[in-house]
């Protein structure tokens, strides 16, 4: 069974940093690519940032570029993003999905259970 | 604001059939395959259809899905209660080499 852990989540102050891990298991880790997607209280899905299966080529939305970054350690069989400088509209519940198809024609077949970052003073 | 665009709520009652649509543009939609995703209260999403109209092992085939141009649709047939969530319309955007997300569009089973 496919399942994916996310941790780290929690309260941080603003300009702060957090690392959010996702754990994954019951499939072949390495083999897959992977994304960050983030949902803010009360609103819809934003796209983060995603991984391809070895780590080599990385992407990210224009409002984390430059403050987040995307990792994988495929020994471990985790996924992790590293935010820094966070700011309020950071807030949000973070999910790891993992993605399946090639070419445009992709889409995030299992999703974890999500951890919730909280950016106040 | 969202990339694509899903009218904010919906509604049906029991037994009968409802549609939600989505609308992008050519660097998403228009260029690749469409995908729904199910968000019921206080859970994580769930894929419901990929590539335009193919359903997971386990969804029920009162979950369909079609595309046409830059726009896409969701159609749910014999509504149920248990179908009350929040339903996101996703696709590939080429110029942003990422996804894009609709807003949403909750649905309630009146």
């Amino acid at each position: 069974e496919v399942q994916l852990v996310e941790s780290g989540g929690g309260l941080v102050q603003p300009g702060g940093s957090l690392r959010l891990s996702c754990a994954a298991s019951g499939f072949t880790f390495s083999s897959y690519w992977m994304l960050w997607v983030r949902q803010a209280p009360g609103k819809g899905l934003v796209w983060v940032s995603h991984i391809d299966s070895d780590g080599s080529f990385t992407n990210y939305a224009n409002s984390v570029k430059g403050r987040f970054t995307i990792s994988r350690d495929n020994a471990k069989n985790t996924l992790y993003l590293q935010m820094n400088s966070l700011r309020g509209e950071d807030t949000a519940v973070y999910y790891c999905a993992r993605v399946q198809g090639y070419g445009g024609q992709y889409y995030f077949d299992h999703w974890g259970q999500g951890t919730l970052v909280t950016v106040s003073s | 604001q969202s990339v694509l665009t899903q009218s904010p709520s919906a509604s049906g009652t029991p037994g009968l059939r409802v549609t939600i649509s989505c609308s992008g543009s050519s660097s998403n939609i228009g260029s690749n395959t469409v995908n729904w995703y199910q968000q019921l209260p206080g859970t994580a999403p769930k894929l419901l259809i990929y590539n335009n109209h193919q359903r997971p092992s386990g969804v029920p085939d009162r979950f369909s899905g079609s595309k046409s141009g830059t726009s896409a649709s969701l159609a749910i047939s014999g509504l149920q209660s248990e179908d009350e969530a929040d339903y996101y319309c996703a696709a590939w955007d080429d110029s942003l080499n990422g996804p894009v997300f609709g807003g949403g569009t909750k649905l309630t089973v009146l």
